[in-house]
Parts: C-alpha cells; structure tokens; sequence
C-alpha cells in the first residue's frame, strides 16, 4: 500500500525567508507526485504536479517541488514566504495505472510571520 | 473557469440520521472522487467512480453509500449518523477518458456535523 510521509507538521516562518516543506512517499511502481494547499476554511487547491519527465517543477505562486527518485521524495520549495502564504500544506500520490485515488500525508501547517 | 460543485455546504444532524451530499464534477469530467477529512487530519479517500460506475473503494463505512448518475454528478448517502462521521466532505473530479494523467480537482466541501 502506498503512503505518503511529511515530517513537519508546523513550520513558522518570518516573511522573505525561504522555505522547504519534506515529503517522502512509499509506492511500488510509477507514481504521480502532488502538493496541495489548504487556505483556512477553504477547499484543496493544486499547487503543482508531477507526473513524469523534468523532475523540477513549478507551480502556482511561486512555488517549486524537486522529485528524487532515489531518495523516494517530493520536497516543495520557495525561496521568499509570504504572509499569504500560510495555510496548510499537503503531498500526495497516486498510481500511474487505474488507481487514481490520491494517498495524502498528514499535512503540514506553515505559519509566516508578517 | 466552472470548479467542482458541492452541496450543501454545511449540514447539521443528529445521530442516527441519515443525509445526503451532492457532486456535481467539472464539465466533461468523468471521474468523481469521494474524500473524508476529519478535523485536524488528512482527507482519506472513500469511494470514486469512472463513468457511472465504481471504480475504487477506499475506507468507506458500510452505512454509506454513493453512485454517480448519467449527468455525472455523484450523491453520497450516509445513514445511522454516528458522532465520528463529523468531518468535512470533498468530492473531487478529473478526466480519466484517455487514459492521461490528470489532476483532481476539489470542491468547497461540506462540513458535516453531528449533535
């Protein structure tokens, strides 16, 4: 069973810091990496994806997430926070087959500091 | 651009009750997903459906239910209301017809909760 592994649960940043949220996954074949953000009462929005080819990608708002195959990880990554920026963030996986249904880890709570 | 529509957005009811949660997927969405959210915690997934019928079955309890109709849109019914099951409810949608790799996409969500 695949299962997905954020190790920060709060992380309280000042503005302009930069930031690295980890996430490590568990999955025994071709995978789909996923973060999403949670703003306070709101509904899960996609921050970005990767599904195959460069293992850099970008997404909205500035955001970036690296995918190392070989350390089984997905880490999201922003060089200057924003106060906005806060909310709750999640990684997820699925399968690359017919199981499309999203595995999430336990999420991560950042907190920036105006 | 036409998000994911869930209704009703806040429901109230008491143990042993039954209600209703309603789906409606993007245009030309065929895949809905059903997730739980409990407070505090991660959305787990409990059901989705491609094209009408069940497609994946997650930690969804027997007293629910769910079934995705010939316009797409999905209902998930729930009975005998236990004080566990307040959480909050996202239905997601993707398009899965061509066998591509495509994102879901969430709805608002409806929070359910027990007395």
């Amino acid at each position: 069973a695949q299962s997905v592994s954020q190790h920060n649960h709060h992380v309280i940043l000042s503005e302009a810091a930069s930031l690295e949220l980890g996430c490590n996954y568990s999955y025994g074949g071709t995978v789909n990496l996923f973060w999403y953000v949670q703003y306070p009462g709101q509904h899960l929005q996609l921050l970005l994806k990767y599904f195959s080819g460069d293992p850099l990608v970008k997404g909205i708002k500035g955001f970036e997430a690296e995918f190392i195959k070989s350390k089984f990880s997905f880490n999201l990554r922003k060089p200057s926070v924003q106060w906005s920026d806060t909310a709750e963030y999640f990684c997820a996986v699925n399968g690359g087959g017919s199981a499309r249904q999203l595995t999430f880890g336990s999420g991560t709570q950042l907190t920036v500091l105006p | 651009a036409a998000g994911v529509i869930q209704s009703p957005r806040h429901l109230i009811k008491e143990k042993r009750e039954t209600a209703t949660l309603k789906c409606y997927p993007i245009p030309r969405h065929d895949t809905v997903y059903w997730y739980q959210q409990g407070p505090g915690q991660d959305p787990q997934f409990l059901i989705s459906f491609y094209e009408k019928m069940q497609s994946d079955k997650g930690s969804i309890p027997d007293r629910f239910s769910a079934q995705q109709f010939s316009d797409y849109h999905s209902e998930l019914n729930m009975s005998s209301l236990e004080l566990g099951d307040s959480a909050l409810y996202f239905c997601a949608s993707s398009y899965t017809g061509d066998r591509s790799n495509q994102p879901q996409h969430f709805g608002d969500g409806t929070r359910l909760s027990i007395l």
